[in-house]
């Protein structure tokens, strides 16, 4: 089945600076969300976006389809965006939707 | 509101105590997922529904049952918990195959 691979695994940031999260997959996705876990554990969608580029405030993604990664873009960081950010991936017709391993992010004040 | 919900949220039960722990949304979607979420090992597809009464399994389906009788519910049923099933479960929902799919709140169950 199709691999996911995130990075860095970890990363720790002071307030106000940015970050790059990249998320490499092993075959074609017709399907690629990004997420955020939040310290109570839930789930919140950030970004649907199989091929190109979107923009949500200070968090952008950018998908590059046929070179099968996906960079997540965090501007001016602010101790609430500390958290897991998972990127996950559908293919062969979505049935299976395989999760990254997560990059944990702490933003320090 | 759009939105996934699942219940109970918390649960603390004891091996062999069947359980069931609902899931509902109110988007109309013909996909439905349960996953697992464990340390160490992210978060797991058990069962998928491509529309009612229509189910498969996922990467780590043994011990689960699902049902689909209803397009807005599928509930993830533990006929005889183990402790191994100790997890954080997570149901979700999208309109399609190519669309964006949407989490519930997570459910903690905890199996003594």
């Amino acid at each position: 089945g199709i691999q996911v691979e995130q990075s860095p695994p970890d990363l720790i940031l002071q307030e106000g600076a940015n970050s790059t999260l990249r998320c490499n997959f092993s075959d074609s996705v017709n399907n690629l969300q990004w997420f955020h876990q939040n310290p109570w554990g839930q789930l919140i969608n950030l970004f649907y976006i199989p091929s190109g580029t979107k923009q949500n405030g200070r968090l952008s993604a950018t998908t590059v389809a046929t070179e099968r990664y996906s960079l997540l873009y965090i501007s001016s960081s602010q101790t609430t965006d500390s958290g897991v950010y998972f990127c996950a991936v559908g293919s062969d017709y979505g049935q299976n939707f395989v999760f990254g391993p997560g990059t944990r992010l702490s933003v320090l004040p | 509101e759009a939105q996934v919900t699942q219940n109970p949220r918390y649960l603390i039960t004891v091996t062999g105590k069947k359980l069931t722990v609902t899931c509902s949304q109110n988007m109309n979607h013909e996909y439905m997922s349960w996953y697992r979420q464990d340390p160490g090992l992210g978060l797991r597809q058990i069962y998928y529904s491509m529309n009612v009464e229509v189910t498969d399994k996922g990467d780590v389906p043994e011990g689960y049952k699902v049902s689909r009788k209803e397009k807005r519910n599928f509930p993830l049923i533990l006929e005889s918990p183990s402790p191994n099933q100790t997890s954080l479960y997570f149901c979700a929902s999208r309109l399609a195959v190519y669309n964006e799919q949407f989490f519930g709140p997570g459910t903690r169950l905890t199996v003594l």
